[in-house]
């Protein structure tokens, strides 16, 4: 258990719908990222926030957005969401801001259909 | 641009030893980092490397060569349990923007 935590865990949608994925990192840590995984495209980093600020970007897409709030969580939109939209999304946390080594959740699983 | 390569697929026998190899390309190199990936699971982290030489830990040792763009992951005395996604990663630093850029990873299966 990496202490990263991830919900929901599984989530099944219609296309065109908005959802909102949710992460707490490990205790401490100030850094919260976000990545997409799907088969043909290996791990994708998406965006990186620190103690409430965007940070790093990555290949995100118009339709998604974040936000880290005070209290260190983060959440991933994904609205009008596509057949391609569906993956497996992780969120990592680390203690600072300069990727040293991440600890990931357990993802979660979207599918849009 | 930016381009990491893994072997798609490897193949071991149990017991045996299984060097994994990645090369990249990037700007602003500041670190490689290897993981493990077990299906469905979350990556988990194994090594860090950012100046030549290996680094050992365990069964699990990792190399770097920054002047030639590589890097393995030596796994020694393979357990069925090894099997799973190896996962390359490259730390760039260039202006404000830090991040890791992944290899796609190599999938190894561990044979009885």
């Amino acid at each position: 258990d990496s202490g990263v935590t991830q919900t929901p865990k599984h989530l099944i949608t219609a296309t065109g719908q908005r959802v909102t994925l949710r992460c707490s990192p490990r205790s401490g840590d100030l850094s919260v990222y976000w990545y997409q995984q799907s088969l043909d495209q290996g791990l994708q980093f998406l965006i990186q926030y620190y103690n409430g600020e965007e940070r790093a970007k990555g290949n995100i897409l118009e339709r998604f957005s974040a936000q880290q709030f005070p209290d260190l969580h983060s959440e991933l939109n994904l609205s009008s969401l596509e057949l391609g939209d569906s993956a497996l999304y992780f969120c990592a946390s680390s203690p600072g801001q300069g990727t040293y080594e991440q600890y990931f959740g357990p993802g979660t699983r979207l599918t849009v259909t | 641009g930016q381009n990491i390569d893994q072997p798609t697929e490897m193949t071991a026998t149990e017991g045996a030893i299984v060097q994994i190899n990645c090369t990249y390309q990037t700007s602003g190199f500041n670190g490689l980092f290897w993981y493990q990936q077990h299906a469905g699971e979350a990556p988990t982290f194994l090594s860090y490397n950012v100046l030549d030489g290996l680094e050992e830990k365990g069964r699990f040792s990792s190399f770097l060569s920054r002047s030639k763009g590589y890097s393995y992951l030596l796994l020694k005395e393979l357990q069925m349990k090894d099997s799973a996604s190896y996962l390359c990663a490259v730390r760039e630093e260039g202006g404000n923007n830090r991040k890791l850029i992944w290899g796609l990873g190599t999938s190894l299966a561990v044979n009885p």
